[in-house]
């Protein structure tokens, strides 16, 4: 049982807008930075996302992240079906004095 | 370019020691944080620990009973062992680079190798 909660599964159609979740606490998400993660099928996970809502050389800006109280948003907008990965979210837990990750989430293009 | 990869026997049985050594290319391991993670099949990610400064570890409370990180600054890899295996520990086991600011709350994973599946079965 992860922590950080995210859906299973999200699916949009290509060209439109997904948004994945990220439901923590406040020892983690909320006093913390979130990370999301890119895992295209047979690839090391990519960051996408850091400090919320940083976006490091090289990530379209079609990907953007958010953060309010115990929770963190992924968005992906134009989707692509290249886009089609596991995502994973991920931020320090201050009780646990570990890092922790979301379940992830598969996006299908469909 | 960082490039991180993972290596060792993909089958362990149980109660033996898991092995496996991330060798780091395109950067000195002796800057920044180097973690192992892992994922079990159908779970998420779990966070073993990390090794910083050539040979300081931290090791998640759960497992420090019987984690290892290890350092060989001579071939730029670093090496985990996870003793007295069960099903439990079949998992991809990945290492990563691991930055950010804020001491480490704003820890992020920025780069990562493939992944090496062990499996533990007699």
């Amino acid at each position: 049982q992860s922590l950080l909660t995210q859906p299973p599964s999200v699916s949009a159609a290509p060209g439109q807008k997904v948004t994945i979740s990220c439901s923590g606490s406040s020892s983690n998400i909320e006093n913390n930075y979130v990370s999301w993660y890119q895992r295209l099928p047979g690839t090391a996970p990519k960051v996408l996302i850091y400090d919320n809502d940083k976006r490091p050389s090289g990530t379209p800006d079609r990907f953007s992240g958010s953060k309010s109280g115990t929770s963190a948003t992924l968005g992906i907008t134009g989707l692509q079906t290249g886009d089609e990965a596991d995502y994973f979210c991920g931020t320090w837990d201050s009780s646990l004095s570990a890092v922790v990750f979301g379940g992830g989430t598969k996006l299908t293009v469909l | 370019q960082v490039q991180l990869q993972e290596s060792g026997p993909g089958l362990v049985k149980p109660s033996e020691t898991l092995s496996l050594t991330c060798t780091v290319s395109g950067g000195s391991i002796s800057s920044h944080y180097w973690s192992w993670i892992r994922q079990p099949p159908g779970k998420g990610l779990e966070w073993i620990g990390y090794m910083f400064n050539s040979g300081s570890t931290y090791i998640k409370h759960s497992l420090k009973s019987r984690v290892t990180i290890s350092t060989d600054t001579s071939k730029n890899q670093f090496s985990l062992k996870l003793s007295s295996v069960t099903a439990a520990d079949t998992a991809v086991y990945y290492c990563a680079r691991h930055t950010g600011g804020d001491g480490f709350r704003g820890v992020y994973f920025d780069y990562w190798g493939q992944g090496a599946l062990v499996t533990v079965s007699s």
